[in-house]
């Protein structure tokens, strides 16, 4: 079964400043597509960026981009010019290539500081 | 245009009574999902549907039952509530299953088994 791990707990960055969460996943499929959440304090899960695992390029959005290492199988979320709005859980995703299996890491909570 | 509707908000059971937790997306997605969230973790998977009439369990399917009579609604039934089931739940849906089809996610009910 496809595991995440997100290793950081918590995390704290200055306003303005940017801030990386870290993601690793085991699986043995070639294909699949890796996701990172934000949950706010309203517990609305909000998609921020997705990631298909056949394409080498980085995706990125607006201030978030990821950087995607497929040998590694590693997955991080960096998050530029952090603002206040920011603050939330992070959580990690991976998808397998049938869409039909979901599993997520257990967050990291990141908060940023005026 | 609502999205994904959950009722209740928040709701506390005694060991043992039985509830459903409703769910309803007006976007005409076939793919629907319910999820629960301890706390400090992650989403699991409880169950999913296709469309309506098929339904299939994910990754903690136990102590749960779900329908899918039309493609709007999807509850998910609780018979002998435990403490062990205590947790967020969340619906979703998806217009395909794969990961170029976003999960759109409720807002969660909370649920408390005491």
């Amino acid at each position: 079964a496809q595991t995440v791990t997100q290793s950081q707990p918590e995390m704290s960055v200055q306003e303005a400043e940017t801030v990386t969460l870290s993601c690793t996943y085991d699986t043995s499929e070639s294909n699949y597509y890796l996701f990172w959440y934000k949950q706010p304090p309203s517990r609305q899960m909000i998609l921020v960026i997705r990631q298909e695992a056949y394409k080498q390029q980085n995706a990125t959005e607006n201030r978030f981009s990821v950087n995607f290492q497929k040998a590694a199988k590693s997955f991080s979320l960096k998050i530029s010019d952090s603002q206040l709005g920011d603050t939330a859980m992070y959580f990690c995703a991976f998808m397998n290539s049938l869409g039909n299996d979901m599993r997520f890491g257990a967050g990291t909570r990141l908060t940023v500081k005026p | 245009n609502a999205g994904v509707t959950q009722t209740p908000k928040f709701r506390i059971l005694k060991i043992g009574q039985s509830m459903t937790l409703q769910c309803t997306q007006d976007m005409n997605h076939n793919y629907m999902y319910w999820y629960r969230q301890d706390p400090g973790m992650g989403l699991k998977l409880i169950y999913y549907s296709v469309g309506a009439g098929i339904t299939d369990k994910g990754e903690v399917p136990n102590g749960y039952n779900v329908s899918r009579s039309t493609t709007e609604d999807f509850p998910l039934r609780l018979e002998l509530a435990a403490p062990s089931q205590t947790s967020v739940y969340f619906c979703a849906s998806s217009y395909k299953l794969s990961g170029n089809s976003p999960l759109h996610f409720g807002n969660g009910t909370r649920l408390t088994v005491t």
